[in-house]
């Protein structure tokens, strides 16, 4: 998608290990998000970013973290890895007020085994 | 906390039927509502969107029908074609929240030929 990138694109990983997956976007915008997809859940919210240094919590944020040094990069570890953390992982960008000016990366397939 | 509730879960429509999906809401912070449509691989993209104070928003095959005091709002696709076949979400924006998108659970819509 044009001006958001996610990676890795795909990974497997085993319980227990640390993971971080990025978010690197090209548009300047002030905020940025990470959701999770699950089938019957729909995407649900799991950090998000108002500025450089200035996160906040969503609806799924426990064994998660973030982290934005710079505009353009919003980070995701997950610092323990666990089976029920296996998803597909979109970030968001948008511009403040901007009706339906979310632009989403195409995810990254997480496997836990 | 802010829930947005979508069905069906899955439609099938033959093509040049009409699709309907519908969503409600549960309180009244929400400042906008979006549709997103999602195809398998790729991250959601805007479709159509509508703020409260509006009935009825109308692009191309694309309607949104808003019921403020009902807490209700559907989109009806007209003329249904196979290349609709996708994933489609409502959602609920709030602008004082950090802007984020809430989510219903999603309708995967297959349109025969």
């Amino acid at each position: 998608d044009a001006g958001i990138t996610q990676s890795p694109r795909h990974k497997v990983t085993e319980t227990g290990t640390p993971v971080t997956l990025r978010c690197h976007q090209t548009e300047n915008h002030r905020y940025m998000y990470w959701y999770r997809q699950d089938p019957g859940h729909g995407l649900r919210l799991i950090h998000y970013s108002y500025g450089v240094k200035d996160t906040d919590k969503g609806e799924v944020s426990d064994g998660y973290s973030v982290s934005r040094s710079k505009t353009e990069d919003f980070l995701l570890t997950l610092e323990s890895a666990t089976s029920s953390q296996t998803s597909v992982y979109f970030c968001a960008i948008s511009q403040t007020g901007s009706e339906g000016g979310y632009t989403f990366g195409s995810g990254t397939r997480l496997t836990v085994v | 906390q802010q829930q947005v509730k979508q069905s069906p879960q899955s439609l099938i429509v033959q093509k040049g039927g009409i699709s309907i999906i519908n969503c409600a809401y549960e309180n009244t912070a929400f400042d906008y509502f979006p549709w997103y449509q999602q195809f398998p691989g790729k991250g959601p993209a805007l479709l159509i969107a509508i703020r409260p104070d509006v009935s009825e928003k109308k692009e191309g095959r694309f309607t949104i029908s808003f019921n403020k005091s009902a807490k209700q709002f559907s989109l009806h696709i007209m003329d249904s074609q196979p290349g609709d076949s996708a994933t489609y979400f409502c959602a609920g924006v709030v602008y004082n929240q950090g802007g984020k998108l809430i989510f219903g659970q999603g309708t995967e819509l297959s349109v025969k030929p």
